[in-house]
């Protein structure tokens, strides 16, 4: 089945130290993949997005992400961890869909805390 | 900037009413979607709709039905609301795949109670 993996449903990290996020996803076809953050009582927002082109994507905060196809990857990475990057993460890949249609599948999110 | 908005942040309402959620954007969509987010299972897409008066079922439509009469308007419904209906209930719009600026934009979400 096609899916998408979130290595992880909590990860803590040092104020400084470095974010990865783990994201693998099964799809049949390229590819489209995002990384989507959410604050405590919020929407998602786009951090950042791979369609085609360069496998190193750079999204807003200092976020960035790595097409790994043959690994089947797309692993989010922050260098250094600000307390404002408390909230929860997921990683979705748009996939076809009955009808001819796409639909965006979503991991089961990872909770990022970060502490002093 | 993409505008998604839904009409309730909170909603309490009680087992067997019926329950309208309202999304409205205003950046010519086509594409429009219902997800509800539970913890530990993510978003799962409820109904998706890519016309007017079009919608389709996506991996969890039991219990739920959808209304587009407007392009810019995506309405779910829940016919007679059930406590396990209880969530986070995220509309989200999008432009066509291979538009230059694809992807999603979602609301603040709903967040309903069913008691």
């Amino acid at each position: 089945a096609q899916s998408v993996t979130q290595l992880g449903s909590h990860v803590s990290v040092s104020e400084g130290a470095l974010v990865l996020l783990r994201c693998n996803y099964s799809s049949s076809v390229p590819p489209y993949l995002f990384w989507y953050v959410q604050y405590p009582n919020q929407g998602l927002q786009l951090l950042l997005k791979y369609t085609t082109g360069a496998t190193l994507v750079k999204g807003i905060n200092g976020f960035e992400a790595e097409f790994k196809k043959s690994e089947t990857s797309f692993h989010l990475t922050k260098p250094s961890a600000h307390m404002s990057d408390a909230a929860e993460y997921f990683c979705a890949v748009i996939l076809p869909f009955s009808g001819g249609y796409n639909k965006l599948i979503f991991g089961a999110g990872t909770r990022l805390a970060v502490h002093p | 900037d993409v505008k998604v908005t839904q009409s309730s942040r909170y909603l309490v309402k009680r087992t067997g009413e019926k329950v309208f959620l309202e999304c409205v954007q205003d950046m010519d969509h086509e594409n429009m979607f219902w997800y509800r987010q539970d913890p530990g299972l993510g978003l799962r897409l409820i109904y998706f709709s890519y016309d007017v008066k079009m919608k389709e079922k996506g991996d969890i439509p039991e219990g739920y039905s959808v209304s587009r009469e407007k392009k810019e308007r995506f309405s779910l419904i829940l016919e007679s609301a059930s406590t396990n209906q209880t969530s986070m209930y995220l509309c989200a719009s999008s432009p066509p795949p291979g538009s230059a600026n694809y992807g999603y934009t979602f609301g603040s979400g709903t967040r309903l109670t069913v008691v």
